[in-house]
């Protein structure tokens, strides 16, 4: 139990282009889920928060224009990178907690984004 | 949220105890320890939490001081798969909210055969 999906698990685009990367629990209602970035060699970056039904809450420093989330139901959310640029190659990496203050988090398996 | 501070690496022999230490001196009383690992290029794996008492499954077991200012990981017979990147992190956790996970360097555990 408890799984975490992500799709894709990679992704190569252009410069200026868009990308949106999902994020399913595929066996719990997610009330809460988590956005990270990873870069090499780097631990994980804690991006944002969203809650099903609301809007996101982003860490300091996250551009919300640039890293748009939505959290439309309670197995889905999405994160979408608009008008990527090189800098945004990075692994991204979604959590989701199952049920309302709940203890642990699960997480997806990644995704990695190259922008060329 | 309280910092935490690991080695950045350990090694262990296979099948022996590896034993992985944590401080965490500013926790506060409503924060819990929590351990979750990476192999690597995967997403983290939920290991364990605690608040004050220890903590057992079946994955491995989690001892906290007294004073709540430091703990242990305890993976009891590791494997050559438990090489990953461990990671403690101190957190709050509501009773309307998951609290969110500061994920620091963590200890880089290598097990050898």
């Amino acid at each position: 139990g408890a799984v975490v999906s992500q799709h894709p698990s990679r992704v190569i685009c252009k410069s200026g282009t868009s990308v949106k990367i999902e994020c399913r629990s595929l066996d719990f209602q997610a009330t809460t889920m988590f956005w990270y970035r990873q870069f090499p060699k780097q631990s994980l970056m804690l991006m944002a928060t969203s809650n099903e039904g609301s809007k996101a809450t982003y860490e300091q420093g996250v551009e919300k224009d640039k890293f748009l989330i939505n959290h439309a139901s309670l197995t889905l959310s999405t994160l979408t990178v608009t008008s990527a640029h090189p800098e945004d190659s990075s692994f991204y990496i979604c959590s989701a907690a199952p049920g309302t203050g709940a203890y642990e988090q699960y997480f997806g398996p990644g995704t990695r984004l190259t922008v060329t | 949220d309280a910092k935490t501070t690991q080695p950045p690496s350990m090694d262990c022999a296979e099948g022996r105890a590896a034993n992985l230490p944590c401080n965490h001196s500013t926790i506060s009383g409503n924060e819990y320890v929590y351990w979750y690992r990476q192999i690597h290029s995967q997403g983290p794996q939920y290991i364990i939490h605690g608040l004050k008492n220890n903590e057992t499954n079946e994955m491995a077991s989690l001892i906290i001081t007294e004073d709540r200012k430091s703990s242990t990981l305890i993976l009891p017979h590791a494997t050559l798969r438990d090489t990953a990147v461990y990671y403690c992190i101190v957190s709050f956790r509501g009773s309307s909210n998951t609290g969110k996970l500061i994920f620091g360097q963590g200890t880089t555990l290598q097990v050898k055969p």
